[in-house]
């Protein structure tokens, strides 16, 4: 049974570091490969990158200076850290397992992470 | 970037045939996929690669287009489809996300 979960600190300081972890299980991460995606309160969804099934990275433009995923096969766990976070970062985050042409077949139920002093 | 425009919302009456319309700033072959949300959930994958159905999906749901103009049908509409629909590209970097259909039922 394919599942991811996500986890994390519900509330992070302005100009803090955000740390996530995703843990998955049913599939090998290097078989499939996992995105981040995240969702601002009442508003759409935003890509933030992926790990390749060959442990290599991609992030979306607007982000990349500030973000970072990895991953620990053994564990399999895929981490998302992003630095110098502002309020406008508020959002439930989530893992998604992505498949051939990279559609998002399985997503873990997300985590809500707030900006806030 | 690659925008992907989608109506805000739509209302229907069970029963009835209701096309979700996403249009791509520039091409994006047939790497163009479908989700559904529904309230205070994580999205799921109704269609992938523009007009295939994924497994476990019911053949209500359709998927079409290419190039720039996508739909996603759904045909006949039930109270269960009650949702925000949101495409998405994988054709260009960044892969992007269309601002979300609300699907509302009368």
């Amino acid at each position: 049974q394919v599942q991811l979960k996500e986890s994390g600190p519900g509330l992070v300081q302005p100009s803090q570091t955000l740390s996530l972890t995703c843990t998955v299980s049913g599939f090998s991460l290097t078989s499939y490969h996992v995105s981040w995606v995240r969702q601002p309160p009442g508003k759409g969804l935003e890509w933030m990158g992926v790990i390749w099934t060959g442990g290599s990275t991609a992030y979306n433009s607007l982000l990349k200076s500030r973000l970072s995923i990895s991953r620990d096969i053994s564990k399999s766990q895929v981490f998302l850290k992003m630095n110098s976070l502002q309020t406008e970062d508020t959002a439930t985050y989530y893992c998604a397992r992505g498949i051939r042409y990279n559609p998002f077949d399985y997503w873990g139920q997300g985590v809500m992470v707030t900006v806030s002093s | 970037d690659t925008v992907l425009t989608q109506s805000p919302a739509l209302a229907v009456s069970p029963g009835e045939r209701v096309t979700i319309s996403c249009r791509a700033s520039e091409s994006v072959s047939t790497l163009m996929h479908w989700y559904q949300q529904k309230p205070g959930q994580q999205p799921t994958l109704l269609i992938y690669l523009a007009s295939n159905l994924e497994s476990g999906v019911p053949a209500r749901f359709s998927g079409s287009g290419s190039g720039t103009d996508f739909t996603l049908t759904i045909d006949p509409v039930e109270a269960d489809d009650t949702a925000t629909y949101y495409c998405q590209q994988s054709w260009n970097d960044p892969w992007t996300f269309g601002g979300g259909t609300k699907l509302e039922l009368k």
